[in-house]
């Protein structure tokens, strides 16, 4: 069973600091890794994407793999009280005989910007 | 909006009825997903389609029937359904490419059973 774990929170986090979330995953298998954005209500929002082992820096957010660890983390920097919002990873699942591309989701985590 | 459109948005059911989710990508994609959010559990996913044919049911009962007319075009059929299948229900699409795998979402169906 291939599993995606997240620490579900609240993680508070003051106003203009560094938020950092974390993930990790079962599948070594694995190659793609996404983090969603989720407000309340709304549908998950896709924010960040990262295949290859390091750093992947898109304006204020930071996707970092590392492939050895099966761990896969987002910071956020500059945070904001519009970032506050439920945080979901998620790990591509292969398929044999090539087939599908669906994703193993964690169960998010919740992230509250304090202002 | 992410150009994936869902209806109907909210739904009301009962247990012996028959309803039709739809969903429609204007995306140009090639692939399409449903999953289910149920509260307290992760994303799961129900039913992939990959250029109109479906590669994969994930052990979905099959009081869920899905069908995919074409590669813009995916609904779900529903009968007879538990209270327990109340959630929110989302549509997804992506391009059909080993390469990317980036899959976005739709508005979602919110679907309560009575």
């Amino acid at each position: 069973q291939k599993e995606v774990e997240q620490n579900s929170g609240p993680l508070s986090v003051p106003e203009g600091a560094i938020a950092s979330l974390n993930c990790t995953y079962s599948d070594r298998g694995s190659q793609s890794f996404f983090w969603y954005r989720q407000y309340s209500g709304k549908s998950p929002e896709l924010i960040m994407f990262i295949y290859s082992n390091g750093d992947k820096e898109d304006g204020r957010f930071t996707a970092q793999l590392n492939k050895a660890s099966q761990y896969v983390s987002l910071l956020i920097r500059d945070s904001q009280p519009s970032d506050s919002a439920t945080y979901l990873c998620a790990v591509n699942i292969e398929y044999s005989g090539g087939g599908a591309d669906g994703l193993t989701f964690g169960k998010g985590t919740h992230l509250i910007i304090q202002p | 909006e992410t150009g994936v459109t869902q209806t109907p948005r909210h739904l009301v059911m009962g247990m012996t009825n028959k309803k039709s989710l739809k969903c429609e990508q204007h995306l140009g994609h090639n692939a399409m997903y449903w999953y289910k959010q149920s509260a307290k559990k992760p994303l799961e996913l129900m039913f992939v389609y990959n250029f109109k044919e479906q590669t994969e049911n994930n052990s979905v009962p099959s009081r869920f029937s899905p069908e995919c007319p074409n590669s813009s075009h995916l609904f779900l059929h529903l009968h007879t359904l538990q209270p327990e299948d109340s959630a929110l229900y989302l549509c997804a699409s992506s391009v059909r490419d080993r390469s990317t795998y980036e899959q976005y979402f739709g508005p979602g169906t919110r679907l309560t059973v009575t």
